[in-house]
């Protein structure tokens, strides 16, 4: 079965920068789309990022220029660089696999950014 | 961008009814939607694509209807493992948005 576990959050000072790692297995994980989206404490849900099998990369206005999605398919890893994190950055990130319908979703990884 | 607004965002229902819960876009969206269920302290599960298709393993109960800017998914008779969080969320353009959800409670 379709399986996407997330690791690498923590808390992070504002300005500090953390990676996000996602290990997916149960399907071909060259052959998907995968995203990141993120859940405020307590509140909804927003599109962070996604990349395509190959390197087609999208990035929400909020993150770009401060994330960077990455995978590797040989080891079917999708990763999030986050950098210069601010305390609105706070949040669960789910890895899902898909570019506009997220049909799988991993556990989830927390982000607090506080000093 | 796209604001899909639902309500209500509470809704109080007794186990073995209706529940209608509405997702309005600010602009059309044409059949671009999907709709998620979320438990507390899980990952959302997607129930609805394209506005009406149940995903894979979705009870029939669940059903999605809707084009253009106004939307509907309906749970024909509660159980108690529906009592959670829904979100719409449109696929039409980026950004991608989701609603600000509806809380289905057991009245």
């Amino acid at each position: 079965q379709v399986q996407l576990v997330e690791s690498g959050g923590g808390l992070v000072k504002p300005g500090g920068s953390l990676r996000l790692s996602c290990a997916a297995s149960g399907f071909t994980f060259s052959d998907y789309y995968m995203s990141w989206i993120r859940q405020a404490p307590g509140k909804g849900l927003e599109w962070v990022s996604y990349i395509s099998g190959g390197s087609t990369v999208y990035y929400a206005d909020s993150v770009k220029g401060r994330f960077t999605i990455s995978r590797d398919n040989a080891k079917n890893s999708l990763s999030l660089q986050i950098n210069s994190l601010r305390p609105e950055d706070t949040a669960v990130y789910y890895c899902a696999r898909g570019q506009n319908i997220a049909d799988y979703w991993g556990q989830g990884t927390l982000v607090t950014v506080s000093s | 961008e796209i604001v899909l607004t639902q309500s209500p965002a509470t809704l109080s229902v007794s186990p073995g009814e209706r529940a209608t819960l509405s997702c309005r876009a600010s602009q059309s969206v044409s059949s671009t939607l999907a709709w998620y269920q979320q438990k507390p302290g899980q990952a959302p599960r997607l129930l609805i694509h394209g506005a009406s298709t149940r995903a894979i393993g979705v009870p029939a109960r669940f059903s999605g209807s809707g084009s253009g800017t106004e939307f509907t998914l309906t749970i024909s008779s509660l159980q108690s493992e529906d009592f959670a969080v829904y979100y719409c969320q449109h696929y039409n353009n980026w950004p991608l948005t989701f609603g600000g959800g509806t809380k289905v409670e057991i009245k």
